[in-house]
Formats: C-alpha cells, structure tokens, sequence
C-alpha cells in the first residue's frame, strides 16, 4: 500500500491561507490523491481528489507536484469550522478495490 | 438524500459477546467499505463489499466478518469480543467503478468492557 507522510500538527490564523503538505513518494501511476478531514466524533468528511493536474472546488483547492511525489492542500481562508485532522490518502483504482488506507493525519488549529 | 447512516450509534459489549453493526449506503452508491478507528488513530481498513461479496479485507482476524444486501446496506459482526474492539466503526459508501469520493456516516462508537 502506497504510504502518505504528514505533519502531526499545525496551526493558522483565522482567515488566513493554509496550506497542509503531504509526501507521497511510492505513489503509483494509478492512484488518486484524496484529502478527507474529520471533525471530533464524527466520520471523515470528503474535502477533494485528483490524479495530475490541481484541482479547486468550493471547500479547497489541491496543488500536485508535476512528479506527483507530494502535493498540498490549500484552505484560502481558514475559519474556526476548518479546525479538524486532515488526511492525505492515496486511493487504489477502482479495478484493485479502491479502498482507503489512512495515516494519522494533520491536527489543524485555527487561532481566532 | 440522507446520507450514509449506521445504527447504532452507540453500543456497550462485555466481552466474549457478539456485535451486529447496521449501514445504509448513500442513494445510488453500491460499494461499502468499514473501517476501525481508535482512539487517536486514523481509521484502518477493515473490509469491502461490492455486489454482495467481500471484495478486499485489511488485517483483521476472521471474529470480524460482514455481509451485503442485494439492496447495497451492509452488516459488520464482530465475534468473541475483546478490550481491544472498543473503537469507533466506520462505514463508507462509494460507486463500485469510479475513483470518486467515498461518503462516511457518523460512525458507531462501541465500547467492550
């Protein structure tokens, strides 16, 4: 199973930009990129993915290096709801079983 | 859409007992997937179910098996349980044939004394 490295902890003032590294050096060509976040007692909460090329949506946008060995999720305005341990996961293709295999995630503060 | 739901929510086991874990997958996803998650950890893969069969397990001992619905819902038992099965199960729905997002429901937190 591809692993996925991050830090343990960061911290970010209230609306400002975060951004949350992970190495994925054993990434295979097949893979995609998840990042999911959790809230205390809840269940993980899908943020975005992609396979090469960065990608926005309304919650994020993700950047992917160009030999996809690492990539970076960006919050563009961090708000106290964003505090929650993020997690990069690499996603098998569907053809193996697409499951995923998480680490110990990124513990976001926010400081107001 | 509700989502993805499990039931219980909560659930209280002595040990050596037996445990029956419940999950609807969210509308039009047909894959569902369970995962473990302690205290302070990341979930762990637990299984996957897809068109009623157990597609891809993790490392877990067989007390921990499961079974899908031709409806797509999916059950998780967990035999003879120990401390150690106190954790928080999670459930996760997805389509079967895309590397789209997978949905999680709120988890059931099962504590073994």
């Amino acid at each position: 199973d591809a692993k996925t490295t991050q830090p343990n902890s960061m911290e970010s003032n209230e609306e400002e930009p975060v951004h949350l590294p992970c190495n994925h050096s054993t990434i295979s060509g097949t893979d995609y990129i998840h990042w999911y976040r959790q809230l205390p007692s809840q269940g993980p909460e899908y943020v975005i993915h992609g396979l090469t090329s960065n990608v926005n949506n309304r919650m994020a946008s993700l950047a992917i290096a160009e030999d996809r060995k690492s990539s970076t999720l960006i919050l563009h305005r961090a708000t106290l709801r964003d505090a929650a341990v993020y997690y990069c996961i690499l996603r098998a293709s569907h053809l193996t079983g697409n499951q995923f295999y998480f680490g110990t995630g990124t513990s976001l503060t926010v400081i107001p | 859409d509700a989502g993805v739901t499990q039931s219980p929510t909560h659930l209280i086991k002595t040990r050596g007992q037996q445990v029956t874990l419940r999950c609807s997958p969210k509308s039009g996803h047909d894959t569902v997937s369970w995962y473990q998650q302690a205290l302070g950890q990341g979930p762990q893969f637990i299984f996957q179910y897809y068109e009623e069969e157990e597609r891809q397990r993790g490392n877990f001992p067989d007390r921990f098996s499961g079974h899908q619905f031709p409806n797509y819902s999916s059950e998780l038992n967990v035999n003879a349980l120990l401390l150690g099965d106190s954790a928080l199960y999670l459930c996760a729905s997805s389509q079967g044939r895309s590397n789209t997002e997978a949905f999680f429901g709120q988890g059931t937190r099962l504590t073994v004394v």
